[in-house]
């Protein structure tokens, strides 16, 4: 089982619908969780960092954390073609180093 | 604000030779992280330092090793290269303390012939 999955999609959603992304890890003990988006060719830059339970909101931007089924989601809302880009999971684990995902590729679609 | 810096932005080598990448972290930050990232991967943990020590490793052979400087900034050295270590190479850095944020150079990408 990887440490940190996410579907690698692609994943294509239109112009102004939210564009739900799906992470699962497997060190119970991981207390940080991020979000990084990359655009092709380009080095990842953060989006959003989760610590608690629940829902976090920054702008068209919500991360939801879920500790007990060890998941961590994003949601984008009112998507823009400029949102088109691979979305990164990483995940602090217990030994404390970073892991990331695979990454799952949006497309926005105008 | 400087953001984390990296050198050189491209490199091409052949197989067996040695390669140093730089990194100059983001103002504040006192760690640097290292990446592999091979096409549709997601980055790969190679190792961190804080204080001038490695401080966590990943699964990554000897060949990779790397090194602090007092002002914070960092090489990654990589010995006898290979075929497979072709990838994007990102460094990050971050503060230390909670959470630990961490924020990406631009990478240097490393095409080995």
């Amino acid at each position: 089982q990887k440490e940190v999955e996410q579907n690698s999609g692609p994943l294509s959603v239109p112009e102004g619908a939210i564009a739900s992304l799906n992470c699962t890890y497997s060190d119970r003990v991981s207390q940080s969780f991020f979000w990084y988006r990359q655009y092709s060719g380009k080095s990842p830059e953060l989006i959003m960092s989760i610590y608690s339970n629940g829902d976090k909101e920054d702008g068209r931007f919500t991360a939801q954390l879920n500790k007990a089924s060890q998941y961590v989601s994003l949601l984008i809302r009112d998507s823009q073609p400029s949102d088109s880009a691979t979305y990164l999971c990483a995940v602090r684990t217990g030994n404390n180093d970073m892991r990331f995902g695979a990454g799952t590729r949006l497309t926005v679609k105008p | 604000d400087a953001g984390v810096t990296q050198s050189p932005t491209h490199l091409i080598k052949t197989r067996g030779q040695q390669v140093t990448l730089r990194c100059s972290p983001k103002s504040g930050h006192d760690t640097v992280s290292w990446y592999q990232q091979a096409l549709g991967q997601g980055p790969q943990f190679i190792f961190q330092y804080y204080e001038e020590e490695e401080r966590q490793r990943g699964n990554f052979p000897d060949r990779f090793s790397g090194h602090q400087f007092p002002n914070y900034s960092s090489e990654l050295n990589v010995n006898a290269l290979l075929l497979g270590d072709s990838a994007l190479y990102l460094c990050a850095s971050s503060f230390t303390g909670f959470g630990e944020t961490q924020y990406f150079g631009p990478g240097t990408r490393l095409l080995v012939l």
